[in-house]
């Protein structure tokens, strides 16, 4: 079935780079999504890219896609605290419109 | 809409007891999803509907879930005789179109004592 693997901490130093991993074992999807969520807060888009790209960037944000071992990653250049929060990856399969998420990934920024 | 709404934003409620969960989608968007998330989780899709009619409900766990849209807009995530493993944040998201991206609204923090 469908599955969605992230690792559970991140902690860097504020000003580094973060880079969050996910893999996924659904070689059908479409689109691939990173959403945050603040504590107490619904889920905020941040940035997606479709399955025939490899990289996306948006301004800090660079999305890189290796679909030949369904490997996602998100980069965060010059880590803020106010970047603290859970990041979600999640994939649509070509099917139907639903998500499947990963468990998440909590990034602490330390000052 | 600015944005989507949900209420309420916290209900806490009995074991076996009713409850309606409601979700005001991006006005003018023609999908929209319910998730779940657990404590720790990520958020696990329930139903979507197209319209009024519900176009997947695979993610549904059980009959006591059910949710309507009945005229395309607002829906209702409707729980009947719950239970304490029905405790989580419940998740509404709305896109225009199925292959859309999905907007997320705010969620209702779901508690059964």
């Amino acid at each position: 079935g469908e599955d969605v693997e992230q690792s559970l901490f991140l902690s860097v130093r504020e000003g580094d780079s973060s880079v969050i991993n996910c893999t996924y074992t659904d070689s059908s999807s479409t689109y691939l999504y990173w959403y945050k969520q603040e504590p107490g807060a619904g889920l905020q888009l941040l940035t997606y890219i479709f399955s025939n790209m490899d990289m996306k960037q948006d301004q800090r944000l660079t999305v890189l896609l290796n679909k030949k071992d369904k490997h996602l990653s998100l980069r965060i250049a010059d880590t803020q605290t106010g970047d603290s929060a859970i990041y979600f990856c999640a994939e649509r399969g070509n099917q139907g419109g639903k998500l499947i998420f990963g468990q998440g990934t909590e990034l602490s920024v330390k000052p | 809409g600015a944005g989507v709404s949900q209420t309420p934003s916290n209900k806490v409620t009995e074991k076996g007891k009713y409850v309606e969960l409601r979700c005001d989608p991006i006005s003018g968007h023609t999908a929209l999803y319910w998730y779940r998330q657990s404590l720790g989780q990520g958020p696990e899709f329930l139903i979507y509907f197209q319209g009024t009619g519900a176009a997947d409900d695979s993610g549904l766990p059980n009959d006591r879930f059910f949710a309507v849209r009945p005229e395309g807009s607002v829906s209702t995530l409707k729980i009947q005789r719950t239970e304490r493993g029905d405790s989580a944040v419940y998740l509404c998201a709305s896109s225009n179109g199925p292959g859309e991206t999905q907007y997320f609204g705010p969620g209702t923090r779901l508690l059964v004592l």
